[in-house]
């Protein structure tokens, strides 16, 4: 069965303090891996897919990478405007259409 | 493009009654979903279509059906509301074939009294 973990549940950090955030999977045939940003209140917004090990994408103030065992979300000198709840999810040869979600991990982040 | 957007945004019930969510999307989209998402669980698969007159079942589809019509639109039916079914309700879509990138709506939040 696939298993997705983040860590930590919970993150607070101060303007311009950068940090990761965690996703490990334990999957059978990992096609994706994906992060998400979601706001209170709000529905999910995409992010990042990485697909093979050694990949990393950026935007902004995050960079996603990928090995054969855990995604980071690396947030370089983060603003109060990335506090948000972050998601990872996997698509995998178990998952057929769906994805496998993770519980999350929420940011806080002060001035 | 308004995306995917679900109605209503916040609906209360009586246990017992049945309600019908509604989801459409304009990105002409093959597949769509019905999640659930509940405070220290994730989100969790209820029921999902791979075209239009398709459905299937995901994680938690007791208590739950799901029609799809029409391409654009995903509908959610609860027959009879119980307190379990407290919840926020996500939709969503995504294109066949290649990337599995989905694509959320808005949201419903739902509350069984």
């Amino acid at each position: 069965e696939d298993q997705v973990t983040q860590s930590p549940e919970a993150l607070r950090l101060q303007e311009g303090e950068s940090s990761s955030l965690n996703c490990s999977y334990t999957v059978s045939g990992l096609r994706g891996l994906f992060w998400y940003r979601q706001d209170p209140g709000k529905g999910p917004e995409f992010l990042f897919t990485l697909y093979s090990a050694g990949e990393e994408k950026e935007k902004e103030r995050l960079k996603a990478t990928l090995t054969k065992k855990e995604s980071f979300l690396h947030i370089t000198a983060p603003k109060p405007e990335d506090s948000a709840t972050y998601l990872c999810a996997v698509a995998t040869s178990n998952s057929g259409y769906a994805l496998n979600f993770g519980k999350g991990t929420s940011l806080l982040v002060t001035p | 493009n308004a995306g995917v957007t679900q109605t209503p945004k916040f609906r209360v019930l009586k246990t017992g009654q049945s309600m019908t969510l509604l989801c459409a999307q304009d990105m002409n989209h093959e597949y769509m979903y019905w999640y659930r998402q509940d405070p220290g669980m994730g989100l969790r698969l209820i029921h999902y279509s791979v075209g239009e007159g398709t459905t299937a079942k995901g994680e938690v589809p007791d208590g739950y059906n799901v029609s799809r019509l029409k391409k654009q639109n995903f509908l959610l039916g609860l027959e009879s509301a119980a307190p379990s079914q407290t919840s926020v309700y996500f939709c969503a879509s995504r294109i066949a074939g290649g990337k599995d990138t989905q694509y959320f709506g808005p949201g419903t939040r739902l509350t069984v009294l």
